[in-house]
């Protein structure tokens, strides 16, 4: 079975600073890989998503993540965080049996 | 496009009732899943809806169960309710099966078991 670990529970930034969020996947088949943010009192929103087309993904809000088999990550980068990238974010996998299998989640804190 | 909704957005309810929780996915989305996201477990897959039919159930015991329409509105059940099920049930859409295609969150509904 598929699963994620995310690396840091809590993440504080700068504003204007790089953001890194990480994330580790296990898999026995190749996985498709997401991330999603997740403000206060709303649902998911997806960031992006990894489907084995091309291994650096950019996606919305200025973030990308790099899918690297070889270190079974997939970590997300933001080069400038900005006061309104402040959430949770989560990284997620779904195999072959069409489960997705979220992580506990970062919470992103970005200071003035 | 109007998103994924889901009703109510908020319930309170007292051990040992029943409670239903709605989802109406984004229009012309089959595939309707459903996860709890409590602060101790995170968020944790429940099932997956495509064609009416329940395509993977994630580890809940069988007081959780649901249904799709033929609309592909979904629903979800939770009889016998423990203060453990307090949570926020988030259900999310997507065109196909799941694997291959994004899935769009609705807000949730947030129940609180008294």
């Amino acid at each position: 079975a598929q699963s994620v670990t995310q690396l840091g529970s809590h993440v504080s930034v700068s504003e204007g600073a790089l953001v890194l969020l990480r994330c580790n996947y296990s898999s026995s088949v190749p996985p498709y890989l997401f991330w999603y943010v997740q403000y206060p009192n709303q649902g998911l929103q997806l960031l992006l998503k990894y489907t084995s087309a091309a291994t650096l993904v950019k996606g919305i809000n200025g973030f990308e993540a790099e899918f690297k088999k070889s270190e079974t990550s997939f970590h997300l980068t933001k080069p400038s965080a900005h006061m309104s990238d402040a959430a949770e974010y989560f990284c997620a996998v779904s195999g072959s049996n069409n489960d997705m299998r979220f992580g506990a989640g970062t919470r992103l804190t970005v200071k003035p | 496009k109007a998103g994924v909704t889901q009703t109510p957005r908020y319930l309170i309810k007292t051990r040992g009732q029943q409670v239903t929780l709605s989802c109406s996915p984004i229009s012309g989305h089959r595939s309707v899943s459903w996860y709890q996201q409590t602060p101790g477990q995170g968020l944790q897959f429940l099932f997956e809806y495509f064609s009416e039919t329940q395509r993977n159930k994630g580890n809940f015991p069988g007081r959780f169960s649901g249904r799709q329409f033929s609309n592909s509105r979904s629903e979800m059940n939770v009889s016998t309710l423990e203060l453990g099920d307090s949570a926020l049930y988030l259900c999310a859409s997507a065109p196909s099966r799941v694997n291959t295609d994004t899935q769009y969150f609705g807000p949730g509904t947030r129940l609180t078991v008294l």
